[in-house]
């Protein structure tokens, strides 16, 4: 089946240290997305891709890195410079740049303690 | 003030119960989205709309491009359908603007 897949779902981390979050994809999709999810806010965008070697920043991207070496992966590192990392992430992908549709992981919870 | 506003925040209901969540945007946009998270956190596409109305089973979702308004009504619900309920919006080519979400929650 094809679809978006996010590891790990529960993700646990002390403070100070970078964490790696997974997000494949097997649509063949060229647009890629990573946002995060805070109690009583709407998601928002941290980085984006719409072709491989080729990233943006997003909304809120200090503290966050991103790769794009292949076209189905697209990690988010979430780095000790993130001031507040505990959150839900979610990685999208959409089959190009410029199409409305967007199509969704799972999503990780990555507390940081 | 959010470019997309959703209403209520939170909503229970009994089960078989019409439900309605508003959604309204700042914006001018090409599409918009009615998504579902579960309490998992995974999330669902459930319409994509420019114009009009669309339907999928009991769901049924309505947008008025003048008024920046959209509806995303549910009939018979059933306590499966306990979600959040998020209203997204492309404002240009296919980055979204997303909704703080409606938290619903359908009692048996």
């Amino acid at each position: 089946d094809g679809g978006i897949t996010q590891s790990p779902k529960y993700l646990f981390r002390k403070e100070g240290q970078n964490v790696t979050l997974s997000c494949e994809q097997n649509l063949n999709h060229d647009a890629m997305y990573w946002y995060r999810q805070d109690p009583g806010q709407g998601l928002r965008l941290i980085y984006y891709s719409q072709i491989v070697n080729d990233f943006q920043k997003g909304d809120i991207a200090e503290g966050y890195s991103v790769s794009r070496e292949k076209k189905e992966s697209f990690p988010l590192t979430v780095t000790s410079a993130q001031k507040n990392p505990t959150a839900f992430y979610l990685c999208a992908s959409s089959p190009r740049a410029g199409y409305t549709e967007a199509f969704f992981g799972q999503g990780t919870r990555l507390t940081v303690v | 003030k959010n470019e997309v506003e959703q209403s209520p925040q939170n909503l229970t209901a009994q089960e078989g119960e019409f439900i309605t969540i508003n959604c309204s945007y700042s914006v001018g946009i090409s599409a918009l989205h009615w998504l579902q998270q579960h309490p998992g956190g995974g999330i669902v596409s459930l319409f994509m709309l420019s114009s009009g109305k669309k339907k999928h089973g009991r769901l049924i979702a309505t947008i008025n491009i003048q008024e920046k308004h959209s509806s995303l009504h549910i009939t018979a619900s059933h306590p499966r359908d306990s979600a959040v309920y998020i209203c997204a919006v492309n404002e240009r080519g296919d980055k979204l603007i997303f909704g703080t979400g409606t938290r619903l929650q359908v009692f048996p």
